[in-house]
């Protein structure tokens, strides 16, 4: 089976650093994307890992670690405007395999 | 930029209406999908499809069907809704290139059923 698990709920204040994590056990593994999703809008593209290591974007960066089965988001000076659900995704396998979603986390920045 | 297309942002329908939902992209993207999200569920695959005339049942296909009939266009189908299927039903599309290629999400149906 396939299961990705993520934490429901963080809270972190504006201008700190924040790490999401996500531990996933599937059947393959082709890559792991993370979304960002505001509330009452559509899930848009963060990051997609499919090597080991730390890939960094802006503030955001993400990593991953294959052999742990394990990836987290690393949000740092953190903005008002960063209050979003995050969603991990897993490829799990190659070719034309839907993506297996966590349940999302729901990150709160407080002032 | 990727535009996928909703119909309806707010859609409210009665017990054993039958309910269209379209979704329409704009890049020639051969792959598309329909998710409902719920609070502490996430999103959960109802069904998917890799080319015209072609669909997949993905996880939760029990009261859902769908229809591709053009590459552009995935309507999702509630033959006869069912309260329990209120929820916000969201539409995406990818190229084909590997299960590697970046979802473009539409923004959204908000669906209530009475």
């Amino acid at each position: 089976g396939q299961n990705i698990d993520q934490p429901t709920e963080m809270t972190a204040t504006e201008g700190a650093i924040v790490q999401i994590n996500c531990t996933y056990q599937t059947s393959g593994f082709n890559g792991l994307f993370w979304y960002q999703q505001h509330a009452g809008e559509a899930p848009t593209f963060l990051s997609y890992n499919v090597l080991d290591g730390l890939e960094e974007k802006g503030r955001f960066s993400s990593f991953l670690s294959r052999s742990k089965g394990y990836s987290y988001l690393l949000l740092k000076e953190l903005q008002m405007k960063d209050s979003a659900s995050y969603l991990c995704a897993v490829s799990a396998f190659s070719g034309n395999t839907p993506l297996v979603f966590g349940k999302g986390t729901r990150l709160s920045v407080i002032a | 930029d990727v535009k996928v297309t909703q119909s309806s942002r707010y859609l409210v329908k009665r017990t054993g209406e039958k309910v269209f939902l379209e979704c329409v992209q704009d890049m020639d993207h051969e792959n598309m999908f329909w998710y409902r999200q719920d609070p502490g569920l996430g999103l959960r695959l109802i069904y998917f499809s890799y080319d015209v005339k072609m669909k997949e049942k993905g996880d939760i296909p029990e009261g859902y069907s769908v229809s591709r009939e053009k590459k552009e266009r995935f309507s999702l189908i509630l033959e006869s809704a069912s309260t329990n299927q209120t929820s916000m039903y969201l539409c995406a599309s990818s190229s084909t290139g590997g299960s590697n290629e970046k979802l473009f999400f539409g923004s959204g149906t908000q669906l209530s059923v009475l």
